[in-house]
């Protein structure tokens, strides 16, 4: 079963607009937590932002928040004021302390991506 | 350097030949990680290491995938008889402890022709 579900294989946005990265996550587990990673056409990976399954607020890291629907189980990805940099790829993740295996383990799980494209 | 870094950053081998991928973490980081991206597969869990040890090899393909962590630092996945299948891009993390957050390396793009 996926765990963590990105409907979005593409987006555009205009540039200095807002847009908003879906992500949809399943768990039966009450700790976790949720990220958002941005790849560009380089290859790295980077950290964007992290929400816990018990913040009581939405986390916001300068111009990312993320916005954590904890009965729906979304944890969307909202860029503010989008520049040309931000076009790369974009992956939600999720962090359990027990997998399906029942052992110990902090792995990430990722969804597909979404691409996102920034035009000028 | 500050982050983690992963050598070589690109990688072409014949099949049927051995490879070695390293991964050098970020100073102090107790947890590692080995992820695999590929086009049809995405990002795809190979290992877990708490120091030295790997509590969680679930994720690697077959007998022919293995990987070792010493010193608690650097770690070394190693493909024997490469197939054209083990083409991907492999990925190193590294975390503060188990509930940290996962910085990557750059990656090593592996080539199996």
């Amino acid at each position: 079963a996926q765990k963590i579900t990105q409907t979005q294989p593409g987006m555009f946005v205009q540039e200095k607009e807002a847009v908003t990265l879906d992500c949809t996550y399943d768990t039966s587990d009450p700790s976790y937590g949720l990220f958002w990673y941005k790849q560009p056409s380089s290859g790295e990976m980077i950290f964007l932002i992290y929400q816990g399954s018990y913040d009581q607020q939405n986390a916001t890291e300068g111009r990312y928040s993320l916005n954590f629907q904890k009965a729906r189980k979304s944890a969307n990805l909202v860029i503010s004021a989008s520049q040309l940099g931000d076009s790369a790829m974009y992956f939600c993740a999720m962090r359990e302390p027990r997998g399906f295996s029942g052992g110990s383990n902090y792995k990430l799980t990722f969804g597909k991506g979404t691409l996102l494209t920034v035009n000028p | 350097g500050a982050g983690v870094s992963q050598s070589p950053s690109n990688k072409v081998t014949e099949k049927g030949k051995d490879v070695e991928l390293r991964c050098d973490p970020i100073s102090g980081h107790t947890a590692l990680y080995w992820y695999r991206q590929s086009l049809g597969q995405g990002l795809e869990f190979l290992i877990y290491f708490q120091g030295n040890s790997a509590p969680d090899k679930s994720g690697l393909p077959s007998d022919r995938f293995s990987a070792e962590r010493t010193g608690g630092s650097v770690s070394t996945l190693t493909i024997q008889r490469t197939q054209q299948e083990d083409s991907a891009v492999y990925l190193c993390a590294s975390s503060p402890h188990d509930r940290g957050v996962a910085f990557f390396g750059q990656g090593t793009r592996l080539t199996v022709v």
